[in-house]
């Protein structure tokens, strides 16, 4: 069975800090695709990267980087430089039979 | 690129009512549609999907339904409201020229009383 795992429930940081947030993804699929999206306070997803399990390179997009490792089954997300406008709640959210299937989420709270 | 647009944006009901919620899409055609909930707590639950017109997939057993009369609206509806339905009702597509992404709408907030 698969597991998304999103363990860190609350984060909160000070603005310019650089904060990680974790996800785990259990499966025994050895093709996959992974998501990350944003949840600012307005409600409204927005989708912020797709990975797939065979490209475990790094990418970096402005202050954004994402981290894949296959062996440990982690995507992790990794924000540099934190603003306010970061607060918002994450959510990392495996594809499977044709749905995304989505974590608990991790709430980034970003303090000036 | 696609919008998507919910209405009503906040809805209040009383315990028995009915419901209906509407999703509608613009710039694109033939994309995969989603209901989702958001209930307190935040995880995301898969209601219902749709591939077509009239093509409906429940994900999930309740007392809620879906229709897709055209291809771009999708509608949620319900004949009678329990106070479980309370949530953050959301609406997604995927587009056809995409494999998996899945894009949101503003979402209908949703309060049973």
């Amino acid at each position: 069975a698969q597991k998304v795992t999103q363990a860190q429930t609350e984060i909160s940081v000070v603005e310019k800090e650089d904060v990680t947030l974790d996800c785990v993804y259990e499966t025994r699929d050895t093709t996959y695709y992974l998501f990350w999206y944003k949840q600012p306070p307005s409600g409204e997803l927005v989708f912020l990267i797709r990975r797939n399990s065979f490209d475990e390179q790094n990418e970096i997009s402005g202050r954004y980087s994402w981290n894949f490792q296959k062996s440990t089954s982690s995507f992790n997300f990794t924000i540099t430089a934190s603003q306010v406008v970061d607060s918002a709640v994450y959510f990392c959210a495996p594809f499977k039979g044709g749905k995304l299937i989505f974590g608990q989420g991790t709430e980034l709270s970003v303090k000036p | 690129s696609q919008t998507i647009h919910q209405w009503p944006a906040t809805l209040v009901q009383p315990v028995g009512s009915p419901l209906s919620l509407e999703c509608t899409v613009e710039g694109t055609s033939n994309p995969n549609l989603y209901w989702y909930r958001q209930a307190a707590g935040r995880g995301l639950q898969l209601l219902f999907y749709s591939v077509g017109i009239g093509q409906i997939s429940s994900e999930v057993p309740q007392n809620l339904s879906a229709s897709r009369p055209q291809d771009r609206q999708f509608i949620l509806s319900s004949k009678k409201l329990l106070l479980s339905d309370s949530g953050f009702y959301l609406c997604a597509l995927k587009p056809q020229s995409k494999t998996y992404e899945q894009y949101f709408g503003p979402g209908t907030r949703l309060t049973v009383t």
